[in-house]
């Protein structure tokens, strides 16, 4: 079985300050890992992927994530936070003995509010 | 532009009547997927398929149904709907044949069951 952690329900930064947000993974073999965000009354859209090599993602919007092995952490991050970033994020992951690309795992989701 | 879209964007239904609800993708993906989005519960996998004629349970697909009889459309059923049923719905689609695709969704279905 597959899972995914979020531990924050919330997080809150000043705009131009850094942020993470934070998830961590189980699964039984090694995994893929994905980053999407959701604005209001919109449909998840990704932002990154971990797949295999260099374990510092970059995707879109200027977002990066880190994938460490040893701690099963993914977590999310930006230099500088904007106010447009404000938005709901998940994390999600996918076994990579699953080679029909079929289900990921999505974590509860962690709303991120940036300040002016 | 490739896309996926959901029909209707809301709807409001009685307890016991079936509902249907709409998935079209233009990607010509082999996967689709339905998610239902609660409060404190993230996205829960309903119903996928990997392709024309197939289709799997999910982890909460009692009272749910799907069919897949093209690779456009994914339509999702509830057959007798219950308030437990309100939620939005989102339906996603994915390239297949590989684990590392991209799943893309669609706008969102907000369910309201009486």
């Amino acid at each position: 079985a597959q899972s995914v952690a979020q531990p924050e329900d919330q997080v809150n930064v000043a705009e131009g300050n850094p942020l993470t947000v934070k998830c961590t993974y189980s699964v039984s073999g090694n995994p893929y890992l994905f980053w999407y965000v959701q604005y209001p009354n919109r449909g998840l859209q990704f932002l990154l992927k971990y797949i295999t090599g260099d374990n510092l993602v970059k995707g879109s919007y200027g977002f990066e994530a880190e994938f460490n092995k040893s701690q099963t952490s993914f977590h999310l991050k930006k230099p500088s936070a904007l106010v447009s970033d404000s938005a709901l994020y998940f994390c999600a992951v996918r076994d990579r003995r699953d080679t029909n690309a079929g289900k990921s795992t999505f974590g509860d989701g962690t709303t991120l509010t940036v300040k002016p | 532009d490739a896309e996926i879209t959901q029909s209707p964007r809301h709807k409001i239904t009685e307890t016991g009547r079936q509902v249907t609800l709409a998935c079209h993708q233009t990607w010509n993906h082999n996967n689709m997927f339905w998610y239902r989005q609660d409060l404190g519960h993230g996205l829960r996998l309903i119903h996928y398929s990997y392709g024309v004629q197939d289709t799997n349970k999910g982890e909460v697909s009692d009272g749910y149904s799907v069919s897949r009889s093209n690779t456009e459309d994914l339509p999702l059923t509830l057959e007798s709907a219950a308030s437990s049923q309100t939620s939005v719905y989102f339906c996603a689609s994915s390239e297949g044949g590989q684990g590392t695709d991209t799943q893309y969704f669609g706008p969102g279905t907000r369910l309201t069951v009486l």
